[in-house]
């Protein structure tokens, strides 16, 4: 089955501790992107990667790192850097970025 | 800032009725997009209009896009329970291009 996937569905961490959330997808799409969405909000650009060995910082990068070293995997840190880590993560890929983005389950993050 | 902006934030209505949900945007756009979201899941792409279209259809899904106004509304027709979700426009991929969403309940 062609797709994309997020691992785990539930994370939870201690403060200070850092964190990271897996995403990959075998559509063969050149472009990946992290969002984060608040309870009862719109989702917020955190990174994103035009292609392999390549990223940029969306709107909301502070506390967050990515890296891209295969096309299928873009997987997020969430660093202790990261003040108010609890939300719900996306991540998504598109042929290039003008194109439909297709989605993962979601990756739901909790800070005890 | 964000791209797009849905408008209303909620809407309820009974099942068979008509539901319209607008969409405003700030800059040039190539393309801009739906999606749907059910609680607690990811995104599904629903249609994508061109710049150079007015109006597109999908099944009970019908969306228009009026450039000169920097706006698009999608309406669902005949409405069922399970289109209860929240509806997103997009503009181009990649920077800031997700809104608040509007909230739509269908109630049966």
């Amino acid at each position: 089955d062609g797709g994309i996937t997020q691992s785990p569905k539930y994370l939870f961490r201690k403060e200070g501790q850092n964190v990271t959330l897996s995403c990959e997808q075998n559509l063969n799409h050149d472009a990946m992107y992290w969002y984060r969405q608040d309870p009862g909000q719109g989702l917020r650009l955190i990174y994103y990667s035009q292609i392999v060995n390549d990223f940029q910082k969306g709107d909301i990068a502070e506390g967050y790192s990515v890296s891209r070293e295969k096309k299928e995997s873009f997987p997020l840190t969430v660093t202790s850097a990261q003040k108010n880590p609890t939300a719900f993560y996306l991540c998504a890929s598109s042929i290039d970025l003008l194109t439909t983005q297709y989605f993962g389950p979601g990756t739901r993050l909790t800070v005890l | 800032s964000q791209q797009g902006e849905e408008d209303p934030q909620a809407l309820s209505i009974q099942e068979g009725e008509n539901a319209t949900m607008n969409c405003s945007y700030k800059t040039s756009i190539n393309n801009l997009q739906w999606y749907r979201q059910n609680s607690g899941r990811g995104l599904v792409h629903l249609i994508l209009i061109r710049s150079n279209e007015r109006e597109k259809h999908s099944g009970r899904l019908r969306v228009t896009l009026d450039t000169s106004k920097k706006s698009s509304s999608l309406l669902i027709t005949a409405s069922r329970a399970a289109d209860t979700a929240s509806y997103f426009c997009a503009t181009k991929a990649g920077k800031s291009t997700f809104g608040d969403g509007t909230t739509l309940t269908v109630k049966p």
